[in-house]
């Protein structure tokens, strides 16, 4: 079966813009989380998505972050008015959801954020 | 401030012998813990796991050592191959989230 998809794979964009990510997770999981890795860095939690139930955007940076799950599915990941520090590999995984807390994610391939 | 710690960024490793990977934790309430690994371009996939109920948990050629009393864990790699050069995250989880290290890169030498 398909894995956890994300496009684009890479995307460069200028100092202001808005851009947006996507990620398709494995069929059927409804545990959806995002995370980044900076350069050098681990990967920081942003957002999870569980079911229909809020979303826990704890780790969000900054207001210029948001994240959508349409029909408990597909997500998108936006960031508007993009600065340099957000230059990034932006993650996604997916979970069964049945139990969020031991539960192995799968994670997509990423997008790589270059933010000029 | 990190919670979960991987002092060393890279590790090379002749090809057979035993990679040790080293993982700290400042929180006592980890009670699971959970190695990733990572090739370029990919993303990160589930290695092994250990529950804070257990000390060792062994699955083939990898190992998960827990030290409770020292906030403490060790991934060993016996004997290391060369497809095992990746980034290595060592993870727990805390409320629904799931705090990574920063990683240790392994390099698997001929």
């Amino acid at each position: 079966g398909a894995g956890v998809s994300q496009s684009p794979s890479n995307k460069v964009t200028e100092k202001g813009k808005d851009v947006e990510l996507r990620c398709d997770p494995i069929s059927g999981h409804t545990a959806l989380y995002w995370y980044r890795q900076s350069l050098g860095q681990g990967l920081e939690f942003l957002i999870y998505f569980q079911g229909n139930s809020a979303p826990d955007k704890s780790g969000l940076p900054s207001d210029r972050f948001s994240a959508e799950r349409t029909g408990g599915s597909v997500s998108t990941l936006t960031i508007q008015r993009t600065q340099q520090e957000d230059s990034a590999v932006y993650l996604c995984a997916s979970a069964p959801g049945r139990n969020s807390y031991q539960e192995t994610q799968y994670f997509g391939p990423g997008t790589r954020l270059l933010v000029l | 401030d990190q919670q979960v710690k991987q002092n060393s960024p890279s590790l090379s490793v002749q090809e057979g012998r035993i990679s040790i990977l080293n993982c700290d934790y400042t929180n006592s309430m980890f009670d699971y813990f959970l190695w990733y690994k990572k090739y370029p371009a990919e993303g990160p996939t589930f290695l092994i796991s250990i529950s804070s109920i257990k000390d060792k948990n062994e699955d083939g050629r990898f190992t998960v050592f827990l030290n409770k009393s020292a906030k403490h864990l060790s991934l060993h790699i016996v004997p290391s191959q060369p497809g095992d050069s990746a980034v290595y995250f060592c993870a727990s989880p805390q409320d629904d989230k799931i705090i990574f290290g920063k990683g240790t890169r392994l390099h698997i030498l001929p």
